[in-house]
């Protein structure tokens, strides 16, 4: 079973510039979440899907962050305009059914770094 | 408010000695705790998880955790540790429900450190 792809691996940018980042989840799961995790912290949710509907984003910062799930599989995340704070691994992850016991799956993740 | 707490940024362990990764949380009713584990460079890792059940339960690699009830604690134990064991470890509480999914919240991580 192929497991969740996030692409890129790395990505270095510019303070105020502009990055996207893009997540296919595990064939079949419904459920698509994008966590940030600052170093030397555990990784918080910005995001939760559910199919192609939002079901939490209460810790995306909106001025700057923004999320799609087109067709309910995969997704991008984009921020615009960056800051230094944003330098973070942005790790996507996937889970098979919408119930609270249920594991989630990660990638790799996206380690970006703003100058 | 849900939280989930690890009181050691690291533990070191010799190898072939039992180890022990300490988690506590809080949550309103019924608890649904996870442990992940962080390679360097790669993406989390499911372990185990305690829904209800058996207060002992087991995962990947060896791996046991021990949930208990009054003192709110859910620690990651295995009883003889291997050099490759070596990694970044986070425990995890199933926050509030929404819909009957609800975001993972993770503690700041345990750093397990295995020496030769």
């Amino acid at each position: 079973e192929a497991g969740v792809a996030q692409s890129p691996r790395y990505k270095i940018i510019e303070k105020r510039q502009s990055v996207a980042f893009w997540c296919n989840p595990i064939s079949g799961h419904a459920t698509l979440y994008w966590y940030q995790q600052i170093l030397g912290q555990g990784p918080k949710l910005l995001i939760q899907f559910q199919n192609n509907g939002v079901v939490d984003d209460s810790q995306l910062p909106k001025d700057r962050f923004s999320a799609e799930r087109l067709k309910g599989v995969d997704s991008t995340l984009k921020i615009q305009p960056a800051k230094l704070e944003d330098s973070a691994v942005y790790l996507c992850a996937s889970s098979l059914v919408p119930t609270p016991t249920g594991e989630a799956f990660f990638g790799q993740g996206t380690r970006l770094t703003v100058v | 408010a849900q939280s989930v707490a690890q009181p050691e940024d690291q533990v070191n362990v010799a190898e072939g000695n039992p180890l022990t990764v300490k988690c506590t949380y809080s949550v309103s009713g019924n608890p649904y705790l996870f442990w992940y584990v962080q390679y360097p460079n790669r993406g989390l890792q499911f372990l185990l998880k305690y829904i209800t059940g058996d207060n002992l339960v087991k995962g990947s690699y060896g791996f046991e955790a021990e949930f208990n009830k009054s003192q709110t604690s859910f620690h990651l134990k295995k009883p003889s540790a291997l050099v490759s064991d070596s990694a970044l470890y986070f425990c995890a509480v199933r926050g509030p429900q929404r819909g009957n999914t609800g975001k993972l919240i993770f503690g700041q991580g345990t750093t397990l450190q295995v020496k030769p």
